[in-house]
Parts: structure tokens; sequence; C-alpha cells
């Protein structure tokens, strides 16, 4: 069965204090690995998907990088608007369209 | 372009009731999936239409929960008799052929008493 472990579960930051987000997981065949964020009381909102080992993508103050074994969220110079929870979730195997989330992590920023 | 529309967004009915959930999908999206998050778990698949037809239905959790889609357009998620163990967050989920980006909705909340 898949396994995604996010970690860590919550994290505080003061505006402007950078900081990563992990993403581990164990798959067979890893066909997509996907950045989510969720706001409180809404569904996920799609940021990132990364396909293979060393691809990398921006937005704004978020960037997503992709090993064999982990994925990374950076956060850039946060500000308070980038508080939400940020899920991670892959899909693997042959024509296999389901998503197998982590727990994410919850992440507070302070002005 | 509209969302992806579910309702309603919160329900709260009694151990042995039987509720309803709607999803309205993207318009032309084929793709059709029902997800849902359990307090403290992690969001979890419970099937994949493909049009009208069901394509995997591996995270039903039991007979109690009928999911159809009519016509490939809209579809509901019944569960008779709820019990207390299936309270959570409902996500409903639609992407185009082809693609496996998913938009979601923003979840229906079943609480069971």
């Amino acid at each position: 069965e898949d396994q995604v472990t996010q970690s860590p579960e919550a994290l505080r930051l003061q505006e402007g204090e950078s900081s990563s987000l992990n993403c581990s997981y164990t798959v067979s065949g890893l066909r997509g690995l996907f950045w989510y964020r969720q706001d409180p009381g809404k569904g996920p909102e799609f940021l990132f998907t990364l396909y293979s080992a060393g691809e990398e993508k921006e937005k704004e103050r978020l960037k997503a990088t992709l090993t064999k074994k982990e994925s990374f969220l950076h956060i850039t110079a946060p500000k308070p608007e980038d508080s939400a929870t940020y899920l991670c979730a892959v899909q693997a195997g042959s024509n296999d369209y389901k998503l197998s989330f982590g727990a994410g992590t919850t992440v507070t920023v302070r002005a | 372009e509209a969302g992806v529309t579910q309702f309603p967004s919160h329900s709260v009915i009694e151990k042995g009731q039987t509720v309803t959930l709607r999803c309205d999908p993207i318009s032309g999206h084929d793709n059709l999936y029902w997800y849902r998050r359990v307090m403290g778990k992690e969001i979890k698949f419970l099937l994949h239409f493909v049009k009208e037809s069901k394509q995997d239905e591996s995270g039903m959790p039991n007979n109690r929960f009928l999911a159809e889609r009519t016509g490939g357009t809209y579809s509901t998620l019944k569960v008779q008799p709820a019990e207390l163990e299936d309270s959570g967050v409902y996500f409903c989920a639609s992407s185009d052929r082809g693609s496996y980006g998913y938009t979601f909705g923003s979840g229906t909340r079943l609480t069971v008493v």
C-alpha cells in the first residue's frame, strides 16, 4: 500500500522566516506527486505536480522539489496569507487516478 | 468556469438515518471522485467514476455507502443507515479525460449523532 508521511505536523513561522515542509513517500511506480493547499472549510487547492526526480516547480513564494524518496515544499519569505494546511499526495501504478494523501502540515505565519 | 459544487455544506443526522450528498463536477469533466476525511486521519479515496461507470470503488468502506452518477453528470453518495464512524468531511473532485490533476469541491461536513 502506498504510504505518504508529512513532517512536521505543524509549523509556526514569523513573517519573512523561510522554511521547508517534507513529504516522504513509499510507492510502487510513482506517476506523480501533488502538492495542495487547504484553507479551513475549503477543499484542497492544487499547487504543483512533480513527475520525476530532480524536477522543481515554483509559484510565487513556494517551490516544490522531488527526489526518489521525498519531496520538499520550500516557503520563501512567507506572509500571513500563506497560512494554510499543505497536503502532499501521490499517484502510483499504471492507469490509476487515485490519490494517496499525507496527513498534512499546518503552517501558521505571524505578522 | 464554475468549480466543483457540493451540497449540503453541512449535515447533522442521527444514527440510523439516511443522508444523500450531492456533487456537481466541472462541466465536461469525465472523471469524478469521492474522498473523505475522518477526524484526525488523512483524506482517503472512496471511488472513481468515468462518466457514469464506476472505475474503482475499492475505497468504499461497506455496503451502507452507495454512489451513483446518472448520465455522467452529477453524482450522489448515499449513506444508509448512517453510523457514528461515518462522521467526517466528504470531498468530491473532478478532472478532465486524460488529466491527473483534480479540482476539489469545498466538501460536505457530515456529523452523525
